[in-house]
């Protein structure tokens, strides 16, 4: 079994629907948990982190994690076209290992106008 | 600006040649990361620079040389390749190893012929 299990799709949404992006996790050592967002040729770049449980919002995203039952997620609100690619879930221990990143597979969405 | 930058964009070398890639950050980040991502896979990390030291070399082939001249600048030497390790090469730097925030650069495309 992964440690991270994220679905890779790919996933298609009409513009303006909510999408909802998630991952599961095996190592109950995780603290840190982050998505990144990677468009096609390109490097990843960091959406959001959250430590431990909870939510955060910023803008049209909200991270989620559920520490009992090993879920994160990733919400976007009315989705763009311009967020199609490639998100990609992450998390670390609490120290961390030495700077590694536990990555998902990643999933693909195509947002349709 | 949380910008990483990485030179060339696009490698093609060949299995006797001796190229370098390069990665430069200016955010005042003491720790960078070398990661290899095949096609729709997530990056796998490579190396681990902290303070300009190598503190993780995950089982990397020797054909790979990383080193890190100073606290902004990461090189790959790359020698004897195979077509195998044709991927797309990610450079990534954050504060510390410690903290969970990488910042990624755009990639080198590299294909070995």
């Amino acid at each position: 079994q992964k440690e991270v299990e994220q679905d890779p799709g790919p996933l298609s949404v009409p513009e303006g629907a909510i999408v909802s992006l998630n991952c599961t996790y095996s190592n109950s050592a995780f603290q840190y948990f982050m998505w990144y967002r990677q468009y096609s040729r390109k490097g990843p770049e960091l959406l959001m982190y959250t430590y431990s449980s909870g939510n955060k919002e910023d803008g049209r995203f909200t991270a989620q994690v559920d520490k009992s039952s090993k879920y994160i997620s990733l919400f976007i609100r009315d989705s763009q076209p311009s967020d199609s690619a490639t998100y990609l879930c992450a998390m670390s221990e609490l120290y961390n290992q030495g700077g590694k990143l536990i990555f998902g597979q990643g999933t693909e969405l195509s947002v349709k106008p | 600006d949380t910008e990483v930058t990485q030179t060339p964009k696009h490698l093609v070398m060949g299995m006797t040649n001796k190229k370098s890639l390069k990665c430069e950050q200016h955010m005042g980040h003491r720790a960078m990361y070398w990661y290899k991502q095949k096609a729709k896979k997530p990056p796998e990390l490579m190396f681990v620079y902290s303070y300009e030291k190598l503190s993780i070399n995950e089982s990397v082939p020797s054909r790979f040389s990383p080193e890190c001249p100073n606290s902004s600048l990461l090189n790959l030497h790359l020698h004897a390749l195979q077509p195998e390790d044709s991927a797309l090469y990610l450079c990534a730097s954050s504060s510390r190893t410690g903290t969970y925030e990488q910042y990624f650069g755009p990639g080198t495309r590299l294909t070995v012929t």
